[in-house]
């Protein structure tokens, strides 16, 4: 089934500790972005990439960077994490030369920060 | 970047249709409005997106007044499986960073 895959699905770490988050499209998207939901809120855009070998800064950037080295993949990396970054993480795509399709969503990793 | 604003809650009954409507004063002209479906623990998921008049599709009809100001996302003969955060989203359709709200939550009743 065409979509996102986000790995890993949730994660408990420790609190200074280096992490990547994966994703991964089968669609050929062009776009891909990385939001934040935390409790009761709606989406916040952390990072996103226009086409392959480009990204910019959402809305929360800070203490998280991305890169892009091919279409299919968007990882996102918590340099240092802290306990303000416990959050549930979506990785999204979307084909952004068509209207009329949105964004196609992954599963999302809850991770916690300690 | 238009702003939105949708009632924080709903509810309703099985059988029933819905309507959420969504207040987007500031629309720019090449802007879209879409509105997305959330289940907990999984991700959003598009509905239907429109930019005058009625859109619909096989689950929703979005209705949009001349003036855009507003949109109605109609859900027609609701189940107890629709109950879900709805979000409304206004910016251009190639632009990366729209802005989510709260959303509406809608919870159906039997």
């Amino acid at each position: 089934i065409a979509g996102i895959t986000q790995a890993p699905t949730s994660q408990i770490l420790a609190a200074g500790r280096r992490m990547t988050l994966r994703c991964t499209q089968d669609m050929r998207h062009n776009a891909m972005y990385w939001y934040r939901q935390d409790l009761g809120l709606g989406l916040r855009l952390i990072h996103y990439s226009n086409t392959a070998g480009t990204t910019g800064k959402g809305e929360v950037p800070d203490g998280y960077s991305v890169s892009r080295a091919n279409t299919d993949d968007f990882p996102l990396t918590l340099a240092s994490a802290v306990p303000s970054q416990t959050s549930v993480y979506f990785c999204a795509s979307s084909d952004s030369n068509t209207a009329g399709n949105g964004y196609t969503f992954g599963s999302g990793t809850r991770l916690t920060v300690v | 970047l238009a702003k939105t604003t949708q009632p924080i809650s709903m509810d309703s009954y099985e059988g029933q249709e819905v309507n959420i409507t969504c207040s987007h004063n500031n629309i720019a002209t090449n802007d879209y409005i879409t509105w997305y479906q959330q289940f907990p623990s999984q991700g959003p998921r598009f509905i239907i997106q429109g930019y005058k008049t009625k859109v619909t599709n096989e689950v929703a009809s979005l209705f949009i007044p001349a003036d855009r100001k507003s949109s109605t996302l109609s859900l027609p003969r609701v189940s107890l499986s629709d109950t879900a955060v709805y979000y409304c989203l206004v910016g251009d359709w190639s632009n990366y960073q729209l802005i989510w709200g709260a959303g509406t939550k809608l919870i159906i009743k039997p």
